[in-house]
């Protein structure tokens, strides 16, 4: 089984800094892709970052980062010089495999509502 | 190009009526999943499909709900007999494969509403 864990409910930040949102997760899967999806307000799910569990560098598009520390099972997203627009829920997911059998589902923690202030 | 598109958009409906969801996935996609998103319960997977077949249907949470996709494209989510519990936001979701790095790209959802 898996699970994600996003224990921050909600988080603000001042416009322009940087904000970490923290993820933890648990599987016995071998391996394993972590994802971030952003939702705003209007309810659309945003593909944000892909980490793959064995890539030996940290997955980085555009102003958003994840730090992937796979010792600690914890996988945090790192949004810099945050905008106005950043303000929506951020859901952390896990895809796992196993003994060659691939599973398509995404199991999502309960996610952060995350408020930029101006 | 086109992105996943669901309709309804909303649908509001009686309690032991049933109800039939519909998702276009963006084309050439061969992995299809179905999700509901609920305050009390997050997101919860329900079914994903691989072509037609589908090889993970754990999360349907009871008979009363199936899914079927033909011709490796559209999708219907039928739920019989709804019920209040089953009011929630299904989202449908295709991605090029049911594996590997890709990303299940989300449709805008269809609110189920059961009075």
């Amino acid at each position: 089984a898996q699970k994600i864990t996003q224990t921050q409910p909600g988080m603000f930040v001042q416009e322009k800094e940087a904000v970490t949102l923290d993820c933890t997760y648990d599987t016995s899967d071998p391996s394993y892709g972590l994802f971030w999806y952003k939702q705003p307000s209007s309810g659309e799910m945003i593909f944000l970052i892909y980490q793959g569990s064995y890539d030996q560098q940290n997955a980085t598009e555009g102003r958003y980062s994840l730090n992937f520390q796979k010792a600690r099972k914890s996988a945090n997203l790192v949004i810099s010089a945050s905008q106005l627009g950043d303000s929506a829920m951020y859901f952390c997911a896990m895809r796992g495999y196993a003994g060659g059998t691939s599973y398509g589902k995404l199991t999502f923690g309960q996610g952060t509502i995350l408020t930029v202030h101006p | 190009g086109a992105g996943v598109s669901q309709s309804p958009s909303n649908k509001v409906t009686e309690k032991g009526k049933d109800v039939e969801l519909r998702c276009d996935p963006i084309s050439g996609h061969t992995a299809l999943y179905w999700y509901r998103q609920s305050l009390g319960q997050g997101l919860e997977f329900l079914i994903y499909f691989q072509g037609n077949s589908a090889p993970d249907k754990s999360g349907l949470p009871s008979d009363r709900f199936s899914a079927e996709r033909t011709g490796g494209s559209v999708s219907t989510l039928t739920i019989q007999r709804t019920q209040q519990e089953d009011s929630a936001v299904y989202l449908c979701a295709s991605s090029l494969g049911g594996f590997g790095t890709y990303e299940q790209y989300f449709g805008p959802g269809t609110r189920l509403t059961v009075t």
